[in-house]
């Protein structure tokens, strides 16, 4: 098993443009998150979803969309990158017991 | 609300001596807490986690917790701490629905 993949690894982008961070998983969770990791702030929840076609918003949603169409994918994009998206980002996907299994994360560098 | 309060941002210890770091939590549902490590540009691992049995729980690489209701602590111990423990730490509660909420980790230097 892969368990929680990410790309890209790294990624500068200039402010204003979009992209799309991948995440997949292979362990049939119904339950994926994204969290965005800033130094002495812990992880924020951005978006999560409970299964494939159902998403909802986390603790800091703004200028990112997700959206869930099979169980394995849980795509996050930025529509319109700022500095402030500048961190670590981090997909997890969450067994029946609550237990997190992330992913090696996408660090972003946004000029 | 959920919450969770990690006392000390940054803890330094030597090697061979005691590991223990602070977790403090709120829940307004029967607690699941974790401990979850993050070495130097990785994801983050799970050590151990609390799910209503035992109250004290052994993780890996030697660190275990010990679930206190009264306290609503769950502080995480190492008896004699390695130069490979340095490294984050970040304690979790479950929150509503499946959320887990984290605390803001906190930093284990290891001096030799």
């Amino acid at each position: 098993n892969a368990g929680v993949t990410q790309t890209p690894k790294f990624q500068v982008l200039k402010t204003g443009q979009s992209m799309t961070l991948q995440c997949a998983q292979d362990m049939n969770h119904e339950y994926m998150s994204w969290y965005r990791q800033d130094p002495g702030m812990g992880l924020r929840l951005i978006h999560y979803s409970v299964g494939a076609g159902i998403t909802d918003q986390g603790e800091v949603p703004n200028g990112y969309n997700v959206s869930r169409s099979t169980t394995e994918d849980f795509p996050l994009r930025l529509l319109s990158a700022a500095p402030s998206q500048t961190s670590v980002y981090f997909c997890a996907s969450q067994d029946y017991s609550y237990e997190q299994y992330f992913g090696p994360g996408t660090r972003l560098t946004v000029t | 609300a959920q919450s969770v309060t990690q006392l000390g941002s940054h803890v330094s210890v030597s090697e061979g001596a005691l590991v223990l770091l602070r977790c403090n939590y709120s829940s307004s549902v029967p607690p699941y807490l974790f401990w979850y490590v993050q070495y130097p540009n990785q994801g983050l691992q799970l050590l151990l986690k609390y799910t209503s049995a035992a109250t004290l729980v052994k993780g890996i690489n030697g660190f275990e917790a010990e679930f206190k209701k009264s306290e609503t602590s769950f502080h995480l111990t190492k008896p004699s701490a390695h130069m490979s423990d340095a490294a984050e730490y970040f304690c979790a509660v479950r929150a509503g629905g499946n959320k887990l909420v984290f605390g803001a980790g906190t930093i284990l230097r290891v001096k030799s």
